[in-house]
């Protein structure tokens, strides 16, 4: 069955370009989670959506950083005016259930490489 | 601040050969933990969720055990084959289910 995909798989942008990802979450499955794991870092959770709606964004570094996801399936994590570092995997993972206690299913990630 | 640890960060291992590594988290406000093997390439994938005080779980040669009273996790690996190369990350889960926290994994070679 179809997992969680994610595009583009690799990125490169100069700095001050804005740049937008992209997750298609596993069809039916209520959260959805965002991660960026930089170099020698483990994932960091930046945002968490319940469906359409965007419960948890304590973890976007700056406001520079916004995430959507308008009709409870597909995300997009956008990054304005990329600075170096942002330089990381960009992970996004689903789960069925609601909150963060249940298995959850990863995208392959976008790695971002900001010039 | 809520810190998970993971050790060692990299290990080296013949094949053939069992091992094991620690992942340590705060053992108040405890929820969940999670095991996630990430192979190169690929994506993370689940290894185990774990709740209880002493749960020891299973899947083929890879075990993990539970020990929420002081705050650990071991994950052993029997007979290392090539395809465990991978970095194994915990995930710990609060008590209100509403955060989560990743180690920064433990990275295993194995050796032919």
């Amino acid at each position: 069955g179809a997992g969680v995909s994610q595009s583009p798989r690799y990125k490169v942008a100069k700095r001050g370009q804005d740049v937008a990802l992209r997750c298609d979450p596993i069809s039916g499955h209520v959260s959805l989670f965002w991660y960026q794991q930089a170099l020698g870092q483990g994932p960091e959770f930046l945002t968490y959506f319940q469906n359409e709606a965007q419960l948890d964004k304590s973890g976007l570094p700056s406001d520079r950083f916004f995430a959507e996801r308008p009709e409870g399936s597909v995300s997009t994590l956008k990054i304005q005016r990329t600075q170096q570092e942002d330089s990381a995997v960009y992970l996004c993972a689903s789960s069925l259930a609601r909150f963060h206690t249940d298995t959850q299913y990863f995208g392959p990630g976008t790695r971002l490489t900001v010039l | 601040i809520l810190n998970v640890e993971q050790s060692p960060q990299s290990l080296h291992v013949q094949e053939g050969d069992s091992t094991n590594f620690t992942c340590s988290f705060p053992s108040s406000n405890f929820y969940a933990l999670h095991w996630y093997r990430w192979e190169t390439a690929k994506s993370p994938e689940a290894l185990f969720v774990m709740t209880l005080n002493g749960d020891e779980k299973k899947k083929g040669r890879i075990s993990a055990t539970l020990n929420t009273k002081e705050g650990y996790s071991y994950l052993y690996i029997k007979g290392s084959q090539p395809e465990d190369s991978a970095t194994y990350l915990c995930a710990f889960i609060n008590r209100f289910g509403d955060k989560i926290i990743f180690g920064k994994g433990t990275r295993l070679h194995i050796l032919p």
